[in-house]
């Protein structure tokens, strides 16, 4: 069965633009959720979606958004890019709720 | 709050010899526990897990775990360490009513000696 996976890999941006992040859940998967990781910080939760609707949001501005698809297929966005917002994004996926999640390779994000 | 506290940033042992990673999480109720691993530039790889049941649980690449409910703890260990276990080391606890939400802790950094 194939993993999650997460496109682009890496994504130079700058100052003030928007970004839109793909993941694809391992097939049967409904819960997809998106964490933010960097030096600083930490791994820190952004948000949860299953069957198309946000289960859970942490605590991030309303710059981050997400959307989940009927195919369980799921998206981030981030508008108005600032420079803090550099970092890895990962994706994750699961059966359920409190299932085991599953990761993907992540997406490096850059602003400058 | 639910938090996770890694209390060792860094850790180096020798090849061969044994490794205890700890951490201690703060929980009122029966925790769902997990390790991931990561290793430079990768995403998270799922160690072991603890649910419910045998307090003792068995993972991937030898390693293994332990829930101690009185001491808040579920500490990762492995006999004996391997280069090729050079990563970090993450614990992580789902809350409940967060649906799958992951609260991780910090990190341990682990280096190997050959």
């Amino acid at each position: 069965k194939a993993g999650v996976t997460q496109t682009p890999r890496y994504l130079i941006k700058t100052r003030g633009q928007q970004v839109t992040l793909s993941c694809s859940p391992i097939s049967g998967h409904r819960s997809v959720s998106w964490y933010q990781q960097t030096p600083g910080q930490g791994l820190q939760f952004l948000f949860e979606y299953f069957s198309e609707t946000q289960r859970n949001k942490g605590n991030f501005p309303g710059r981050f958004s997400g959307r989940q698809f009927s195919n369980s297929r799921s998206e981030m966005n981030v508008s108005t890019l600032e420079l803090g917002d550099s970092a890895l994004y990962l994706c994750a996926s699961s059966l359920g709720v409190r299932e085991t999640q599953y990761f993907g390779p992540g997406t490096r994000l850059l602003v400058l | 709050a639910q938090s996770v506290t890694q209390p060792d940033i860094h850790i180096t042992v020798s090849e061969g010899a044994s490794l205890e990673l700890r951490c201690n999480y703060s929980y009122g109720a029966t925790p769902y526990l997990f390790w991931y691993v990561q290793s430079p530039g990768q995403g998270l790889q799922l160690l072991l897990k603890y649910f419910s049941g045998d307090t003792l649980v068995q993972g991937i690449k030898g390693f293994e775990a332990e829930f101690k409910r009185s001491q808040s703890s579920f500490n990762l260990r492995k006999p004996s360490v391997h280069w090729s276990d050079a990563a970090e080391y993450f614990c992580a606890v789902v809350e409940t009513g967060g649906g799958n939400k992951l609260t991780f802790g910090t990190g341990t950094q682990l280096k190997v000696e050959l």
